[in-house]
């Protein structure tokens, strides 16, 4: 059946760190892709997606890459900060009416 | 900027009682979910609506009901709350208009409600 397998966390980075998160996923057809991102206290946001295969999304200094062959989206930033500290999830939508197939979420916690 | 408004952000109710939690967009879109979420489960689709008086069943439907009388407008009722449905709900919306991106999308996510059944 579908679904999204992401990294458990927390992942514990210092600041200006290499952040990597991965995600695979298991679906029929051909999904878009997307990572949302939780701060504290709020709801979820769109970080960025990408739509088909070797599509590249970025947004904010975080990059994914579609890979069909590998089924994976990884999410990777080249220098974090605190304020990145969140929870970031994986998901995909492979169905009419854009229903979103959810990872568990990685907690991202990135110290001074 | 769109903007998705849930009704409460923190509710405590009692074993037995009916639950409606309400959630408002203001960008006319046709798609609404509500999804529960959960440590370690991530986010679950509880039921969804694409279009008004149109509901339909997600992942988790069992103990929850939904009502969409107007489109900006989606509810999620808990007909007689259980300890087991202690979570933090949370409400989106997206649009269909994009027909070329129909499965790309962008869903727009309400702050959430956390529910403690007592």
């Amino acid at each position: 059946g579908n679904s999204v397998t992401q990294m458990e966390g927390p992942v514990t980075l210092s600041e200006e760190a290499f952040l990597t998160i991965n995600c695979t996923y298991t679906a029929t057809g051909y999904p878009s892709l997307f990572w949302y991102v939780q701060y504290p206290g709020e709801g979820l946001q769109l970080l960025l997606k990408a739509t088909k295969a070797d599509d590249k999304g970025s947004n904010k200094g975080f990059e994914a890459t579609y890979r069909k062959e590998t089924t994976s989206f990884h999410l990777e930033k080249g220098s974090v900060q605190v304020s990145d500290s969140a929870v970031y999830f994986c998901a995909f939508s492979n169905t009419g009416f854009q229903k979103l197939v959810f990872g568990t979420g990685t907690r991202l916690l990135v110290s001074p | 900027d769109v903007k998705v408004t849930q009704s409460s952000r923190y509710l405590v109710k009692r074993t037995g009682e009916k639950v409606f939690l309400e959630c408002v967009q203001d960008m006319d879109h046709e798609n609404m979910f509500w999804y529960r979420q959960d440590p370690g489960l991530g986010l679950r689709l509880i039921y969804f609506s694409y279009d008004v008086k149109m509901k339909e069943k997600g992942d988790i439907p069992e103990g929850y009901s939904v009502s969409r009388e107007k489109k900006e407008r989606f509810s999620l009722i808990l007909e007689s709350a259980s300890t087991n449905q202690t979570s933090m709900y949370l409400c989106a919306s997206s649009s269909t208009s994009n027909k070329r991106e129909r499965l790309g999308e962008t869903q727009y996510f309400g702050p959430g409600t956390r529910l403690l059944v007592l």
